[in-house]
């Protein structure tokens, strides 16, 4: 299985830019990076996603790099309703079909 | 609205019993998930299903059962064989099962057993 390395935790100041950092060393070719965010008590919601190329839409902004080994969510200013857990994910099509497999993700506290 | 609806929001389960979990999508997406979450970790797979009348299992199926009867319908029994059902509880749904897909997260469902 394809898997993604995340930081446990990060911390930001309200209205400054974010990036949150993935590793997925052993991705495959036809590996989408999806990523997520999830608020306490509440189901994921989609953020962007990517293959090859950078991405923008109107939440974030995601990296990836040339190798595609690892990517970056770039929030662009962050704001107290953006703590949450940010989840960066893999389509794995090995074991469980086609389904995404969400690891611990990354924490992110947003402070005034 | 469009969107993912599962019921109940809480639920408590007596050891021994079964319980059903429902998840209704009126996205008319083929791809429907249910996924588990324990407190501070991340999403567990289940099972899931790419199209009506059939269904897989994921990395942690056992202790549950599920049907794909109806394109907008996937419920989800937590069976007595399931050990330690306590948990949070999440539906999903993409269009299909295309990697690309965004995939679409219900409220989620708590069960707790007592």
């Amino acid at each position: 299985d394809a898997k993604t390395t995340q930081p446990n935790s990060m911390e930001s100041n309200e209205e400054e830019p974010v990036h949150l950092p993935c590793n997925h060393s052993t991705i495959s070719g036809t590996d989408y990076i999806h990523w997520y965010r999830q608020l306490p008590s509440q189901g994921p919601e989609y953020v962007i996603h990517g293959l090859t190329s950078n991405v923008n839409n109107r939440m974030a902004s995601l990296a990836i790099a040339e190798d595609r080994k690892s990517s970056t969510l770039i929030l662009h200013r962050a704001t107290l309703r953006d703590a949450a857990v940010y989840y960066c994910i893999l389509r794995d099509v090995s074991n469980s079909g086609y389904a995404l497999n969400f690891g611990k993700g990354t924490s992110l506290l947003v402070t005034p | 609205d469009g969107g993912i609806t599962q019921s109940p929001k809480y639920l408590f389960r007596k050891e021994g019993q079964n319980v059903t979990l429902s998840c209704e999508q009126n996205l008319n997406h083929d791809a429907m998930y249910w996924y588990r979450q324990d407190p501070g970790q991340g999403l567990r797979l289940i099972y899931y299903s790419q199209i009506v009348n059939d269904f897989q299992k994921g990395d942690i199926a056992e202790g549950y059962s599920v049907s794909r009867e109806k394109k907008e319908s996937f419920p989800l029994t937590v069976t007595s064989a399931q050990k330690n059902p306590t948990a949070f509880y999440l539906c999903a749904s993409s269009i299909s099962a295309n990697t690309g897909n965004t995939i679409y997260f219900g409220e989620g469902s708590w069960l707790t057993v007592v």
